[in-house]
């Protein structure tokens, strides 16, 4: 199947700091990336659908100036958490839509935990 | 009340027992069904996908949905040990890939 890339895997920062997350599309072009949040135990939560060279669309309730996203590619989609706090931990995943379909064509990278000291 | 609900768990197996998760959802407008299986600290890995009402098989993995009910059934047979993981349910209108997961369920099957 396709393989979505996501660097890094894990990542500790101080309070205050920013954070860049990045999730690549290795062998296919994907015009739509979504960001997820996951807490532990809890669902997937979306976050954001990031659109190949337009702004990305924020789901209500995440700021969209404190979690940027950049898809400047059809292969590359960043999302920088500023100035992170404690409460910005947790699991961020990211996913990559091949077909513009129902969700058969979504493939998910392998995540990033971010922890805030 | 959440959009898609499903029990977390843990549910614990014996090795070879068949394995029924299920989640139920209030959207009727939700005509895509998935089953995700997640390991710990990993992306969700897509096990199942099913269009509207009806059942699929594949391999050990047969997925049910019952759209009058609102209802949807993952079956595992034989489990293995290699199946412990937390299985989610996700569910879309269609329109542009964004998913509504459910919680998911965490299984452990035990040698």
């Amino acid at each position: 199947g396709a393989v979505v890339s996501q660097h890094p895997s894990w990542v500790i920062c101080k309070s205050g700091t920013s954070v860049k997350i990045e999730c690549r599309s290795l062998d296919f072009q994907a015009t739509t990336m979504f960001w997820y949040r996951q807490f532990p135990k809890q669902s997937l939560m979306l976050m954001a659908t990031s659109n190949e060279g337009s702004k990305a669309t924020y789901e209500q309730g995440v700021e969209k100036d404190k979690f940027l996203i950049n898809h400047a590619s059809l292969t590359l989609s960043t999302l920088t958490v500023t100035s992170a706090h404690p409460e910005d931990s947790s699991f961020y995943i990211c996913s990559a839509d091949l077909s513009g379909g129902g969700g058969e064509k979504l493939f998910f990278g392998s995540g990033t935990q971010l922890s805030v000291l | 009340q959440k959009e898609v609900e499903q029990d977390p768990g843990p549910l614990s197996v014996p090795e070879g027992a068949i394995v029924s998760l299920n989640c139920t959802y209030s959207n009727s407008a939700f005509q895509y069904f998935m089953w995700y299986r997640q390991y710990s600290r990993k992306g969700p890995e897509l096990l199942m996908y099913t269009y509207s009402s009806g059942n699929k098989e594949d391999g050990r993995f047969t997925a049910q949905v019952d759209k009058s009910s609102k209802y949807i059934s993952l079956f595992i047979r034989d489990s293995q040990p290699s199946d412990s993981a937390t299985y989610l349910c996700a569910m879309s209108t269609g329109g542009g890939n964004k998913l509504t997961f459910g919680t998911g369920t965490q299984l452990k099957v035990e040698l």
